[in-house]
């Protein structure tokens, strides 16, 4: 079956760029999107066809795509963005979710 | 803005049965492709089943095909999901969500997730 890689973990200082990468060999035929999990809450959507951001997420969040590797990044990290981020795509009608990447800003 | 709330989690014996309900409110689900996730204690998001606005075409993970089956009631503006056979290994919070459908293929996102019940398959 196929299969979506994350990095279990990204460290970053305030203010710094969070890049979280998300790789499968069927990311080059579908768009890829992005949620962000705090403790204790559910998922929240933050980029969805790879490069969009819904209303109310940050612009500080964006999105890209090349190939069979998907790229989140945050832009001058806050604290508030601690969290585990999930990449999601698509392998026919099955959604494919990656293992996961855990923000620490420290 | 629409909600989603599970409800019908609970303790289970191995070899148990349970239904998951998940209603809208808000918002009518009748015009959405509805899901199921699951994410066991300390794990990752798993997707579990999907299915299409009339109910006609389902879609399950491997690990659930033949024992889980996914149910809509448009008219109740309500999606479930009936467990069979429930193993140690099914025991996770499960959320309900809504998918936004795209043209083309492979387009589609989870735009609205449920708070998330509990199920725990225990002897």
């Amino acid at each position: 079956s196929s299969e979506v890689t994350q990095p279990p973990s990204v460290s970053v200082s305030p203010g710094q760029t969070a890049t979280f990468t998300c790789s499968g060999d069927k990311l080059g035929a579908s768009y890829t999107s992005w949620y962000q999990q705090k403790p204790g809450q559910s998922p929240v959507l933050v980029i969805y066809q790879s490069t969009k951001r819904p209303s109310g997420i940050p612009e500080r969040f964006s999105g890209s795509n090349s190939g069979n590797t998907a790229t989140l990044t945050i832009s001058g990290t806050q604290t508030v963005d601690e969290a585990d981020y999930y990449c999601q795509a698509w392998d026919g009608r099955n959604v494919l979710f990656g293992g996961g990447t855990k923000l620490t800003v420290l | 803005e629409v909600q989603l709330v599970e409800s019908g989690g609970g303790l289970v014996q191995p070899g148990g049965s349970l239904r998951l309900s998940c209603a809208a409110s808000r918002s009518t689900l009748s015009s959405y492709y509805v899901s199921w996730v699951r994410q066991a204690p300390g794990k990752g998001l798993e997707w579990v089943a999907n299915i299409k606005q009339d109910g006609g075409e389902k879609y399950y993970v491997d690990a659930v095909k033949g024992r889980f089956a996914m149910s809509r009631d448009n008219a109740k503006n309500s999606f479930y999901l009936q467990m069979n056979s429930l193993r140690v290994e099914d025991s996770a919070l499960y959320y309900c969500a809504r998918i936004t459908e795209v043209p083309g293929p492979h387009n589609d996102y989870f735009d609205t997730w449920g708070q998330g019940i509990r199920i725990t398959v225990s002897s």
